[in-house]
């Protein structure tokens, strides 16, 4: 079934530890995104990247890192978790401009 | 600069009766806009969405918004409610830098049998 998958599903993390988060889509959507989902403030983008070989920082970059090495993958990585970072991830792709999103499940991310 | 403002972050209806959820936006440039829908624990999901070419937009489940540019309007509309249509509803801009889009805050819908 084409989409995006997200893993993991939910974790648990110290504060502190590294960690990443994967993004795979098999849809060939040039464009790529990252985005938590907090009650309250909806959603923020954290990073971008139109196609592969580039990204750019969006909203609340701060904490967070990407790669794009390929079309299919989008990793967002935590260098090192702090509790502010709890929060749903959700990574979603386009394939133009106008054409909407398709988003993944969400990363379910506690860090104590 | 884009933005989107919803208003009311929770409306309930009885099944059957009419689903009004309220959007404006703001934008420098012609916009983009979406509904998206998410139902809990799951990811959001794209009901419809306006690019410039009918002001009226029809997407899935019935659902159906209308563009209004000298309101800054986008409200989502349903005739009837049914309870499967119970969930967080997203109006999204777009249509700036590329295709990085502003999502609001979103309204939860409730649906009363």
């Amino acid at each position: 079934i084409a989409g995006i998958t997200q893993a993991p599903t939910s974790q648990i993390l110290a504060a502190g530890r590294r960690m990443t988060l994967r993004c795979t889509q098999d849809m060939r959507h040039n464009a790529m995104y990252w985005y938590r989902q907090d009650l309250g403030l909806g959603l923020r983008l954290i990073h971008y990247s139109n196609t592969a070989g580039t990204t750019g920082k969006g909203e609340v970059p701060d904490g967070y890192s990407v790669s794009r090495a390929n079309t299919d993958d989008f990793p967002l990585t935590l260098a090192s978790a702090v509790p502010s970072q709890t929060s749903v991830y959700f990574c979603a792709s386009s394939p133009g401009q106008g054409l909407g999103y398709t988003f993944g499940s969400g990363t379910r991310l506690t860090v104590v | 600069a884009q933005s989107v403002t919803q208003l009311g972050s929770h409306v309930s209806v009885s099944e059957g009766a009419l689903v009004l959820l309220r959007c404006n936006y703001s934008s420098s440039v012609p916009p983009y806009l979406f509904w998206y829908v998410q139902y809990p624990n799951q990811g959001l999901q794209l009901l419809l969405k306006y690019t410039s070419a009918a002001t009226l937009v029809k997407g899935i489940n019935g659902f159906e918004a209308e563009f209004k540019k000298s309101e800054t309007s986008f409200h989502l509309t349903k005739p009837s409610a049914h309870m499967s249509d119970a969930a967080e509803y997203f109006c999204a801009v777009g249509g700036g830098s590329y295709d990085k889009v502003i999502f609001g805050p979103g309204t939860s819908l409730s649906v009363i049998p």
